[in-house]
């Protein structure tokens, strides 16, 4: 089956660590994307990446960092300079000629 | 102002009425339009796009865009309690460089039986 998948579900961090989440998709998408929702809150976009080896800053991107070495995976890596990272994650991915987003199923991180 | 905007909710209707969620934008130039659905702690599923004036109908629900008042709605008909969940508007605004779609807070829908 085509889809989305984020790993871990929840993730537990102590302040003063960096964590990355992944984001693995097998639809073949050239555009992936990071989005952080607070409760209440819309979807806020941290970094996208329309290609391989290709990413740009998104509305929030600070104390985030990304990678894009394959096609297939775009990890979020949230650092300790990221003041409240408490929040849920979405991944998304679209093909690059349309604009229909289609999400991970999420991960829900938690700064202890 | 705010790019994308939603009555916040939450919005209650009975069970089998019809139920109005409404979303206005900013950039008279968008071009696309997305209706999201998304059960608490889930993440969001697409429910469906439109691209021009008028309505698109998928099932029971319909989605309006009128692009000279510059709003987009979503109609659902004979509610189910399955509907309760918030419903995201998104808009993807013709001048970016991108694919970037700008998201709207959400409206919470509760259908009661």
């Amino acid at each position: 089956d085509g889809g989305i998948t984020q790993s871990p579900k929840y993730l537990f961090r102590k302040e003063g660590q960096n964590v990355t989440l992944s984001c693995e998709q097998n639809l073949n998408h050239d555009a992936m994307y990071w989005y952080r929702q607070d409760p209440g809150q819309g979807l806020r976009l941290i970094y996208y990446s329309q290609i391989v080896n290709d990413f740009q800053k998104g509305d929030i991107a600070e104390g985030y960092s990304v990678s894009r070495e394959k096609k297939e995976s775009f990890p979020l890596t949230v650092t300790s300079a990221q003041k409240n990272p408490t929040a849920f994650y979405l991944c998304a991915s679209s093909l690059g000629t349309t604009d229909t987003q289609y999400f991970g199923p999420g991960t829900r991180l938690t700064v202890l | 102002q705010k790019e994308v905007e939603q009555n916040s909710g939450p919005l209650s209707v009975p069970e089998g009425a019809i139920a109005s969620l409404n979303c206005t934008y900013s950039d008279r130039g968008s071009q696309s339009f997305f209706w999201y659905r998304q059960y608490s702690g889930k993440s969001p599923e697409l429910i469906m796009f439109i691209y021009s004036n008028g309505d698109k109908e998928d099932g029971r629900f319909t989605a309006q865009l009128n692009k000279a008042s510059q709003y987009v709605s979503l109609l659902i008909r004979d509610s189910q309690p399955s509907d309760s969940a918030t419903y995201l508007c998104a808009v993807k605004p013709m001048k970016t460089s991108y694919d970037k779609v700008i998201f709207g807070p959400g409206t919470s829908l509760s259908v009661i039986p």
